[in-house]
């Protein structure tokens, strides 16, 4: 199995453009979690799917982030329109039992 | 509300040295508990997880952890540390089971393993 997979892996962009950062998750998992990592708050928990269906989006910071899940094997984060303080790493977990992180997208809003 | 306080920040022991992580949560019930280990620019991965059968955990890579319920506490050792045990590790807890519980982490620990 390749894991969950994460693309791209490195973003830069510039405040105001639109972002989608994009996530497959293991086959055979049915939650799907997305995370954002900053030095200054650590591990965050966004939003996260069961089923295919948003569970609990209240981690979503603004209504710039939103995210969807057309069907089991992927999943997209977009922001709309991006800032400077929206820069960190965005990690994507699947899970059917235990969470499984991928690599993460690295994002850079200049 | 759950959460888990992991005690110290960064660190540092001797190549060879015990190593001891600390992590505590609070809780009125059991919780499930997790260790994760994440490499400079990866991802987390799993090291351990306390589910209420055994209260020593034996996770990958030479660690364990030790559940004890009257001192809330999780902590995670290895007798003998080696250079590649660098890296964060971050403790996390959940109150429910099945592939859509949610986990709570704590703020890390930098492990730094000195030759």
């Amino acid at each position: 199995d390749a894991g969950v997979i994460q693309s791209p892996r490195h973003e830069v962009t510039e405040m105001g453009q639109e972002v989608t950062l994009r996530c497959k998750p293991i086959s055979g998992h049915n939650s799907l979690f997305w995370y954002r990592q900053t030095m200054m708050r650590g591990l965050e928990l966004l939003i996260y799917f069961n089923n295919n269906v948003p569970i609990d989006d209240s981690g979503m910071p603004e209504d710039r982030f939103s995210a969807k899940m057309p069907n089991a094997s992927f999943s997209t984060l977009k922001i709309q329109p991006s800032e400077p303080r929206d820069s960190a790493v965005y990690f994507c977990a699947s899970s059917r039992n235990e969470q499984f992180f991928g690599p993460g997208t690295r994002l850079t809003v200049l | 509300a759950q959460s888990v306080t992991q005690l110290g920040s960064h660190v540092s022991v001797s190549e060879g040295a015990l190593v001891l992580l600390r992590c505590n949560y609070s809780s009125s019930v059991p919780p499930y508990l997790f260790w994760y280990v994440q490499y400079p620019n990866q991802g987390l991965q799993l090291l351990l997880k306390y589910t209420s059968a055994a209260t020593l955990v034996k996770g990958i890579n030479g660690f364990e952890a030790e559940f004890k319920k009257s001192e809330t506490s999780f902590h995670l050792t290895k007798p003998s540390a080696h250079m590649s045990d660098a890296a964060e590790y971050f403790c996390a807890v959940s109150f429910s089971s099945g592939s859509a519980r949610q986990l709570t982490f704590g703020s890390g620990t930098q492990l730094t393993v000195l030759p």
